[in-house]
């Protein structure tokens, strides 16, 4: 089992619809979760952090933590063609004290 | 506050040559943490530095090594390149620990022929 697993996609959905990406974890003792957006060819880019279970807003954006079921994920809401990028989800890595990355989500968001 | 800067942007190397890598983090950030991102295996954990102190390290083989300077600045280096070290370099830096919230830089982009 991977230590921390996104769905590759591609994730696709209208302009304006709500978009939801998943990530699942396996370590328990992770404390710490972040949201990070990379476009293609640049670097990540954090859009939230995350650390208590339940849900943060911040703007069209809400990430939601639920730590007995080692899920977190990340709503963008009003959906633009401007959200269209790689949705990285990265959790702390426990024991190993290190962040420790999912593969990406790719979202396309179609006008 | 200026961002994480890193150089050179891009990077043609040979098979064998070996290569070294900057970083600078945001002014006030102590620890730097490399990253090798791939398009089959995502971003890989290379190093974490503190302090001038490699506080962590990821699976990695030996050819791949870093240093911190006294005013955070860091650099890595890959000796003995081969054609599968072709990637997108990324150095973060984050306030403390490098489980902290992370701030990337623009990356250096390199191909091994």
């Amino acid at each position: 089992q991977k230590e921390v697993e996104q769905n590759s996609g591609p994730l696709s959905v209208p302009e304006g619809a709500i978009a939801s990406l998943n990530c699942t974890y396996s370590d328990r003792g992770s404390q710490s979760f972040f949201w990070y957006r990379q476009y293609s060819g640049k670097s990540p880019e954090l859009i939230m952090s995350i650390y208590s279970n339940g849900d943060k807003e911040d703007g069209r954006f809400t990430a939601q933590l639920n730590k007995a079921s080692q899920y977190v994920s990340l709503l963008i809401r009003d959906s633009q063609p401007s959200d269209s990028a790689t949705y990285l989800c990265a959790v702390e890595g426990g024991a190993t004290n290190k962040l420790i990355f999912g593969t990406g989500t790719l979202l396309a968001v179609q006008p | 506050k200026a961002g994480v800067t890193q150089t050179p942007r891009y990077l043609i190397k040979t098979r064998g040559q070996q290569v070294t890598l900057s970083c600078s983090p945001i002014s006030g950030h102590r620890s730097v943490s490399w990253y090798q991102q791939t398009p089959g295996q995502g971003l890989q954990f290379l190093f974490e530095y503190f302090s001038e102190t490699q506080r962590n390290k990821g699976n990695f083989p030996g050819r791949f090594s870093g240093r911190q300077f006294s005013n955070s600045r860091s650099e890595m280096n890959v000796s003995t390149l081969e054609l599968g070290d072709s990637a997108l370099y990324l150095c973060a830096s984050s306030a403390d620990r490098g489980t902290d919230t992370q701030y990337f830089g623009p990356g250096t982009r390199l191909t091994v022929l």
